[in-house]
């Protein structure tokens, strides 16, 4: 049973728009939500954070939702650009102690 | 300054072998963790280390599987009597511990058991 839930395995963008990626969790007590982004070939590099104290983090052009009553995650990418093109994961957990990642959304930005 | 450092970043092995992967965790960092990432999955958990503190071994999947990490610094992830359904791509991260912070991964090694 998937604690998290990336439903969408990919996403196309045009290059400008933005690009909105979605998770779901079923565990009330995760107070911590992060946003890794995956390259081919290297490890997840993380992009974003968010505690369950907050229902909003901004870092430039990413942004991160926290929605605790609908037990729901977004981030928002705008305006979006060709070198967003990745995976996408979320990840939750207790503290950083044993993140429960999702299973990736692949990110498509069309120049 | 450096990263997560793992090694070898490819192994090829046969059924039965025994393999070891090496974690060099950025320096000064007190956790460390071991995942892995089958085809189409998302990241599996397996260990974590704290400091002195006995690791948390519940997400190794069976006892062929072990995890040292020597003098707080490097981890090895030792995979014993190798199955094919043990192939996947092992990463390790590593972070400052405490208070929420967020995990820094390695680039992996990918394992294919032939």
């Amino acid at each position: 049973d998937q604690q998290v839930k990336q439903n969408s395995p990919s996403l196309s963008v045009q290059e400008g728009r933005i690009s909105i990626l979605n998770c779901d969790y079923t565990n009330s007590m995760f107070d911590y939500f992060l946003w890794y982004k995956k390259y081919p070939a290297e490890g997840p590099t993380f992009l974003i954070s968010i505690s369950s104290i907050k229902d909003k983090n901004e870092d430039g052009r990413f942004t991160v939702f926290l929605n605790k009553s609908a037990k729901h995650l977004s981030l928002h990418i705008v305006p979006s650009q060709p070198g967003d093109s990745a995976v996408y994961f979320c990840a939750t957990g207790a503290g950083s102690y044993q993140l429960t990642f999702g299973k990736g959304t692949k990110l498509s930005v069309i120049p | 300054g450096a990263g997560v450092s793992q090694s070898p970043s490819n192994k090829v092995t046969e059924k039965g072998k025994d393999v070891e992967l090496r974690c060099d965790p950025i320096s000064g960092h007190t956790a460390l963790y071991w995942y892995r990432q089958s085809l189409g999955q998302g990241l599996e958990f397996l260990i974590y280390f704290q400091g002195n503190s006995a690791p948390d071994k519940s997400g190794l999947p069976s006892d062929r599987f072990s995890a040292e990490r020597t003098g707080g610094s490097v981890s090895t992830l030792t995979i014993q009597r190798t199955q094919q359904e043990d192939s996947a791509v092992y990463l390790c991260a590593s972070s400052l511990g405490g208070s929420p912070s967020p995990l820094h991964f390695g680039n992996g090694t990918r394992l294919t058991v032939t």
